[in-house]
């Protein structure tokens, strides 16, 4: 079964600063998609930035990054130059490719941007 | 990104009723939606996965008589929960499929059953 896991409950970050969430996930499969989405106090879940297991090379989104390390399944996301707004929960995610591409979770991120 | 729309946003009932929640996306076919649960502070919950045309697959734990889905077409799907009860209130999202690798979400329902 496929496991996301988010080790840090909270993180804060000085406005302006880098911080970097962790997450970590277990998959069997060799084909799947890697997922982090914002949710805002709005509840609107907007995806950040998405990564293919198979591309060896780390996607980028404007201030937001992944560091992907296929071999020890870790995908954390970077977030430079820290904005009030990207105050909000951030989970991690891993897409099953064999049953309807169903998202797995992590536990999630609570994002403190410190003014 | 592609838009999926959720309504009500909020929505108050009586417990014994039933209310019923509508998910569509605005500017793509898709043959598959997600219907979750979340409970404050927590991670999404799937319930269960919706095909257009076909019975929806319910996840362990998920009663499907208590909670009806129905996706009759490739832009809507609904979830309809039976006879309410205050244990039911929870934020409510869905989501679509767009292609491999895409889904998008809804802005989520609140309902309250009082």
């Amino acid at each position: 079964a496929q496991t996301v896991t988010q080790s840090q409950p909270e993180m804060s970050v000085q406005e302006a600063e880098t911080v970097t969430l962790s997450c970590t996930y277990d998959t069997s499969e060799s084909d799947y998609y890697l997922f982090w989405y914002k949710q805002p106090p709005s509840r609107q879940m907007i995806l950040v930035i998405r990564q293919e297991a198979y591309k060896q090379q780390n996607a980028t989104e404007n201030r937001f990054s992944v560091n992907f390390q296929k071999a020890a399944k870790s995908f954390s996301l970077k977030i430079s130059d820290s904005q009030l707004g990207d105050a909000a929960m951030y989970f991690c995610a891993c897409q099953r490719m064999d049953s309807n591409y169903q998202l797995i979770w992590g536990a999630g991120t609570k994002l403190i941007i410190k003014p | 990104g592609a838009v999926v729309s959720q309504h009500p946003s909020r929505v108050i009932c009586k417990s014994g009723t039933s209310v019923k929640i509508e998910c569509r996306s605005l500017d793509f076919q898709a043959t598959t939606m997600f219907w979750y649960r979340q409970f404050p502070k927590k991670s999404l919950m799937l319930m269960a996965t919706s095909n257009e045309g076909s019975k929806a697959t319910y996840e362990q734990g998920v009663e499907k008589d208590k909670f009806l889905i129905n996706h009759a077409s490739l832009t809507l799907s609904t979830l309809t929960v039976t006879s309410a009860h205050p244990e039911d209130s929870s934020f409510y999202i869905c989501s679509a499929r767009y292609r491999k690798g895409e889904q998008y979400f809804g802005p989520g329902t609140r309902l309250t059953v009082t």
